[in-house]
């Protein structure tokens, strides 16, 4: 069990840019999570799959923000034309039934 | 809908003395409850978990929990704090009607004096 990673750590974009983020899960878990962080917040949901299947999306993930999981695998959370307002640690978590674990998190500063 | 209180923005202790975080929540059934750690920079590693059962539960580095139903509350205890505890954390509650996502408190800050 090497845990949930995820890369990059830590990203510095300029406003505008597309940034994707890549994470991969505990191998046997088949559900999996992406969260946002802000400065001195709990993490907040954004997405969640089960398997390859996107089954539920909050409204914070805007149409700017899209998500996959090809083969039910790895996930990459991908943000079309960052703005200043996303920057904040996005967390991945994976979880086989009721209790998640999280990676690492990657730090998405946008200038 | 499913919330989490933690009523203590910023806890500073001495090492050495004991600890407790409180945490409220607002469920309709229940509860999955949950105690993250976040050391600057990183992710949250779980501290425990209650489901069912005994309402005093144990965790890694020391740390407890006790459910109490009547008052809404999962608080975190540990009796002797070490400088190491310094960290965030997150009280948390798993939304069983929405796919578990986790629900968080906005999170207490501990400082530990040498």
């Amino acid at each position: 069990d090497t845990g949930v990673s995820q890369d990059p750590r830590h990203k510095i974009t300029k406003r505008g840019q597309n940034v994707t983020f890549r994470c991969d899960p505990i191998s046997e878990h088949n559900r999996l999570y992406w969260y946002r962080q802000t400065l001195g917040q709990g993490p907040e949901f954004l997405t969640y799959f089960q398997n390859e299947a996107q089954l539920e999306k909050s409204r914070l993930l805007s149409d700017r923000f899209s998500a996959e999981r090809p083969k039910g695998s790895f996930s990459t959370l991908e943000i079309q034309r960052t703005e200043q307002g996303d920057s904040a640690m996005y967390l991945c978590a994976s979880s086989s039934w009721d209790t998640q674990y999280f990676g690492p998190g990657t730090r998405l500063t946008v200038l | 809908a499913q919330s989490v209180t933690q009523p203590d923005i910023h806890i500073t202790v001495s090492e050495g003395a004991s600890l407790e975080l409180r945490c409220n929540y607002s469920y309709g059934a229940t509860p999955y409850l949950f105690w993250y750690v976040q050391s600057p920079g990183q992710g949250l590693q779980l501290l425990l978990k209650y489901f069912s059962g005994d309402t005093l539960v144990q965790g890694i580095k020391g740390f407890e929990a006790e459910f109490k139903r009547s008052q809404s509350s999962f608080n975190l205890r540990k009796p002797s704090v070490h400088w190491s505890d310094a960290a965030e954390y997150f009280c948390a509650v798993v939304s069983k009607t929405s796919y578990d996502k986790v629900i968080f408190g906005p999170g207490t800050s501990l400082s530990v004096i040498p």
